[in-house]
């Protein structure tokens, strides 16, 4: 595809589950970004990945959260034993390259509800 | 803590009108972004403007900088009812590794244009 894609759209869990979170980004853009917005705020950095490697994991939340990235191309997200404040929209996008003058390329997030 | 904060929270205005957005942030950057949000989904690129730059255009958007104030503003003329969205700026700051730039988003200006 041409845009930035997240599966899934959305995702109901229960609390205590573990979720996975799919970001596919543009072909050829080796820095990828994770971010979490909640309801009515703005984007909360989580974490970068640039080609295999995350220079910067510090916005993870907890350690119940973690991200993966491999072949330089698709990224999972997991956050394990979820909670009800884990719910948010979950927010991935690319870029050609780390560089603060790359606009970034966003999918259409992955809203998730922990009941 | 935010590196960029917009003003106002919300502005409500009447199609025609011009829709004025102000961001302000803490550090020193080398390159400020706008980015536009329709319904709590993905963000989309308008403009990018570097530390070197007063003032850039494209269309019916004017981005002003001042380092000076570290400030930014975001004017839309001739707004149309499709422009309501929320609008966000960015700021780029070194990682947590320091060889490598993220963007972080301020909260966003809700800008809704009534028919």
């Amino acid at each position: 595809g041409a845009g930035v894609s997240q599966s899934p759209s959305n995702k109901v869990t229960e609390k205590g589950k573990d979720v996975e979170l799919r970001c596919d980004p543009i072909s050829g853009h080796t820095a990828l970004y994770w971010y979490r917005q909640s309801l009515g705020q703005g984007l909360e950095f989580l974490i970068y990945f640039q080609g295999n490697s995350a220079p910067d994991k510090s916005g993870l939340p907890s350690d119940r959260f973690s991200a993966e990235r491999t072949g330089g191309s698709v990224s999972t997200l997991t956050i394990q034993r979820t909670q009800q404040e884990d719910s948010a929209v979950y927010l991935c996008a690319s870029s050609l390259q780390g560089a603060s003058y790359n606009e970034q390329f966003f999918g259409p997030g992955t809203r998730l509800t922990v009941l | 803590s935010q590196q960029g904060e917009e003003d106002p929270q919300a502005l409500s205005i009447q199609e025609g009108e011009n829709a004025t957005m102000n961001c302000s942030y803490k550090t020193s950057i080398n390159n400020l972004q706008w980015y536009r949000q329709n319904s709590g989904r993905g963000l989309v690129h308008l403009i990018l403007i570097r530390s070197n730059e007063r003032e850039k255009h494209s269309g019916r958007l004017r981005v002003t900088l001042d380092t000076s104030k570290k400030s930014s503003s975001l004017l839309i003329t001739a707004s149309r009812a499709a422009d309501t969205a929320s609008y966000f700026c960015a700021t780029d700051a070194l990682d947590s590794g320091g060889s490598n730039y993220k963007l972080t988003f301020g909260k966003g200006t809700l800008l809704t244009v009534n028919p």
